[in-house]
């Protein structure tokens, strides 16, 4: 069984600071791990992906993520917040050993303060 | 290049009818899922197709019915739509060769039941 907790269900931040949306997984094999986007009323885009290879990883618009075993996280960053980055962000493993299907979090709400 | 492409985007439905979202790739996936999404939640899996002709129940599958004659097409159906069937709908779709667990999304399909 699989399962993906993302902490916080709101972050705000001002523009120009530091994003940090955190997210903890629980998988039973090695997982391949996705950060979605989602802004309002738009389907969800991949912002980065891990699939054990190096464990930070650099996605789309400045983001990116690292992938800690230990610490069973997968915390995504952005050092500098811009407005377009409000959004719904959704942490998601995945099940390659079976129906390839996605778990996904119950999301994070970011918001961007002027 | 169209991607996954859902239609209708929004459907209002009375209690008891029945309808189709309809959910068509130009990829040439094997993966193909729905999924529903709740205010404040994650995705839900309905069903997923591994394939054309084999179909399986994901999480939520309950009055709902899918079909895969195509590689490209992966129909839903609601046969007695009921006001907890009330949610945005998205299509996705997965490539098994490039084995990654990205998911393609369509635009979603906002299902409202009066």
């Amino acid at each position: 069984a699989q399962s993906v907790t993302q902490l916080d269900s709101h972050v705000s931040v001002s523009e120009g600071t530091p994003v940090l949306l955190r997210c903890n997984y629980s998988s039973s094999y090695s997982p391949s791990l996705f950060w979605y986007v989602q802004h309002p009323n738009k389907g969800l885009q991949l912002l980065l992906k891990y699939t054990s290879a190096a464990t930070l990883v650099k996605g789309i618009n400045g983001f990116e993520a690292e992938f800690k075993k230990s610490e069973t996280s997968f915390h995504l960053t952005k050092p500098s917040a811009h407005m377009s980055d409000a959004a719904e962000y959704f942490c998601v493993v995945s099940d390659l050993a079976g129906r390839r299907a996605l778990t996904f979090g119950s999301g994070t709400r970011l918001q961007v303060q002027p | 290049n169209a991607g996954v492409t859902q239609t209708p985007k929004f459907r209002i439905l009375k209690i008891g009818q029945s309808m189709t979202l309809q959910c068509t790739q130009d990829m040439n996936h094997n993966y193909m899922y729905w999924y529903r999404q709740d205010p404040g939640m994650g995705l839900k899996l309905i069903y997923y197709s591994v394939g054309a002709g084999i179909t399986d129940k994901g999480e939520v599958p309950n009055g709902y019915n899918v079909s895969r004659s195509t590689t490209e097409d992966f129909p839903l159906r609601l046969e007695l739509a009921a006001p907890s069937q009330t949610s945005v709908y998205f299509c996705a779709s997965s490539d098994r060769v490039q084995n990654t667990g990205e998911l393609f999304f369509g635009e979603g399909s906002r299902l409202t039941v009066l």
